[in-house]
């Protein structure tokens, strides 16, 4: 099993510009979540999903659409980049709804808005 | 809302004893875990307590206390290799989807 899988690794964009950020998980994980990590602020959630065709926000979904048509994919979509997305991105999946079932994360995206 | 709160930073020298701590404040408490993150790499499970009490593997100890909303991790016998941030994780039953919410994490410097 390769796991969460993210591409790509790196991205630079100027502002406004859109793209997605991939994320599949070859676990049959039903949980999957994109977080982003900046400096002393830990990882914040950005959007989530249950399951194929559920989607729902997390704490900071501003600027950002998910979707979920199969329980592989999981993209993040930047709508217009702004600098203040800088961040690093990670996509994490749960293989169920138990208590105890710890998040597994891919290897991120570093991304930069100029 | 929850707030989790664990130091910045901490140093230790190679062979000793460091212990971080993390409070927090939750309603809906359902399960602390611990998280390791290597520089430039994604985090990965250390630990899960959900009950008061120590939980050991091999070099790494949680410990849990919910009346106080305060765990720590123990890491004994430090290693180079255990130089990295570690995050601490809050679990909010009455949050959807599994929520976790996360500290700022505490980066530990080993020094030899």
């Amino acid at each position: 099993n390769a796991g969460v899988t993210q591409t790509p690794k790196f991205q630079v964009l100027k502002t406004g510009q859109s793209m997605t950020l991939q994320c599949a998980q070859d676990m049959n994980h039903e949980y999957m979540s994109w977080y982003r990590q900046d400096p002393g602020m830990g990882l914040r959630l950005i959007h989530y999903s249950v399951g194929a065709g559920i989607t729902d926000q997390g704490e900071v979904p501003n600027g950002y659409n998910v979707s979920r048509s199969t329980t592989e994919d999981f993209p993040l979509r930047l709508l217009s980049a702004a600098p203040s997305q800088t961040s690093v991105y990670f996509c994490a999946s749960i293989a169920d709804s138990s208590y105890n079932s710890p998040l597994h994360f891919g290897n991120g995206t570093r991304l930069t808005v100029t | 809302g929850q707030n989790i709160d664990q130091p910045t930073e901490m140093t230790a020298t190679e062979g000793a004893i460091v212990q971080i701590n993390c409070t927090y404040q939750t309603s809906g408490f359902n399960g602390l875990f611990w998280y390791q993150q290597h520089a430039g790499e994604a985090p990965t499970f250390l630990s899960y307590n959900v009950l008061d009490g120590l939980e050991e593997k091999g070099r790494f100890s949680s410990f849990l206390s919910r009346s106080k909303g305060y765990s720590y991790l123990l890491l004994k016998e430090l290693q180079m290799k255990d130089s990295a941030s570690y995050l601490c994780a809050v679990r909010d039953r009455r949050a959807a989807g599994n929520k976790l919410t996360f500290g700022g994490g505490t980066r530990v410097l080993v020094k030899p």
